[in-house]
Formats: C-alpha cells, structure tokens, sequence
C-alpha cells in the first residue's frame, strides 16, 4: 500500500525565505511525527500531532519553526526566515496508534538547503 | 540523560561474513527499542521493535536481541544488498523517538 510521502524531495532556498514542507501520512494513522535529520547523524525529534492536536512542540528549534495538521490528516511544517543552520533533511513518520511505543513509518525526507 | 550509543560507527564485511552491531542505551523507563535500515537518500525504514530484556525478533538474515542495558543487530552470512545505515532508536513513553548515530555497514561481493 501507499507508504509515507513527503513534497518537495529537495528544496533550496536563500537565506530569509520561508518554506513550507508537506507530509501525507499512512491512512488512518493517527500519530504524526517531524523529525530533523544533519549528515551523518541520526533523526532527531521535532514535534508530535495525534490527530489534529500538536501535543509536543519540545524540539522545534526556534519560533521560526511552525507546524499544523489540521484536519488531522496532511501536515506542513513551515520555517520562517530560513538559516543557513536549518540546512537538514526533514523527516516525516506516522503511525497507526497513539503509543510513541508503536513503530513509527518514514517517509523519504525533504532535504532542505539553504544558501 | 539518555544516550544511545552505536558501534561501531562503520563496518566492513565480506559477502557472507556474519557479525554483529551494538546499540547500548541508558534510559529512564524503557517502553520500546527499535531497528531502522537508512538507504542514502531515504528515510528510515522499520526492522524491528523489541520490549524487554531477553526478547528476539528474526527477519530474514537480520536478528535483534535485547538485554537490560543494550541490543545487538546479528547480521548471519551478509550479501552486498544488506549494506545501509542502522539505526537503533529507544522510547521512554515521551513522544518521540530518541535515534543513534547509527552504524554504516558496508558488504563487499
């Protein structure tokens, strides 16, 4: 079946602009998670939606960092004023429960360069 | 804090040269530890889920196990195809997934 999709694959962008990253998750799944992945590094947590709700925005980096899922379904994650720093690639996983102990789904990841 | 910690950080292989990667983990709570294959420009893609000490889980010619303190990834007789990244990431019951820097297998025919 239809897997995690991710749009764009590869986004450049110059220093100041704003982007936005789109995730369509597994259907049905209620658990959404962003995930900021450097070279040579393992993903590391952004933020969590279950449903529509965003329960936990602890990792979004800075108040340039937003993300919404409302209709429970899609998501985006918006950066504003983009860094040179925010160059990652952008991980999107869902999942079928609302347990974070349930496995989680990638999707193939934006890779955002910023110049 | 918690810290996951893999090893080795790469390994090569001859085709059909078993060996094993090593995650050890100091958590608080462990709800669920997971296994993760990373092609190069992909995302992760799932292996296994394992609970609690002295579990197993088998997958073709991939074995995880875990103990109280680590897990290890059995790679058994590694053919080219099986080269990626694995990553090995753990969860405490917060929201997210807490990942390794992972461990870069390299197979050689």
């Amino acid at each position: 079946g239809a897997g995690v999709s991710q749009s764009p694959r590869y986004k450049v962008a110059k220093r100041g602009q704003d982007v936005a990253l789109r995730c369509d998750p597994i259907s049905g799944h209620v658990s959404l998670f962003w995930y900021q992945q450097a070279l040579g590094q393992g993903p590391e947590f952004l933020t969590y939606f279950q449903n529509e709700a965003q329960l936990d925005k602890s990792g979004l980096p800075s108040d340039r960092f937003f993300a919404e899922r409302p209709e429970g379904s899609v998501s985006t994650l918006k950066i504003q004023r983009t860094q040179q720093e925010d160059s990652a690639v952008y991980l999107c996983a869902s999942s079928l429960r609302r347990e974070v102990s349930y496995e989680q789904y990638f999707g193939p990841g934006t890779r955002l360069t910023v110049t | 804090e918690d810290q996951v910690t893999q090893s080795p950080e790469a390994l090569r292989l001859q085709e059909g040269e078993s060996s094993s990667l090593n995650c050890s983990y100091t958590v608080s709570g462990l709800r669920g530890l997971f296994w993760y294959r990373q092609d190069p420009g992909k995302g992760p893609e799932f292996l296994f889920t394992l609970y609690s000490a002295g579990e197993e889980k088998e997958k073709e010619r991939l074995k995880a196990t875990l103990t109280k303190k680590e897990s290890f990834l059995h790679i058994t007789a590694p053919k080219p195809e099986d080269s990626a990244t694995y990553l090995c990431a753990v969860t405490t019951g917060a929201n997210n997934l807490f990942f390794g820097t992972g461990t870069r297998l390299t197979v050689i025919p």
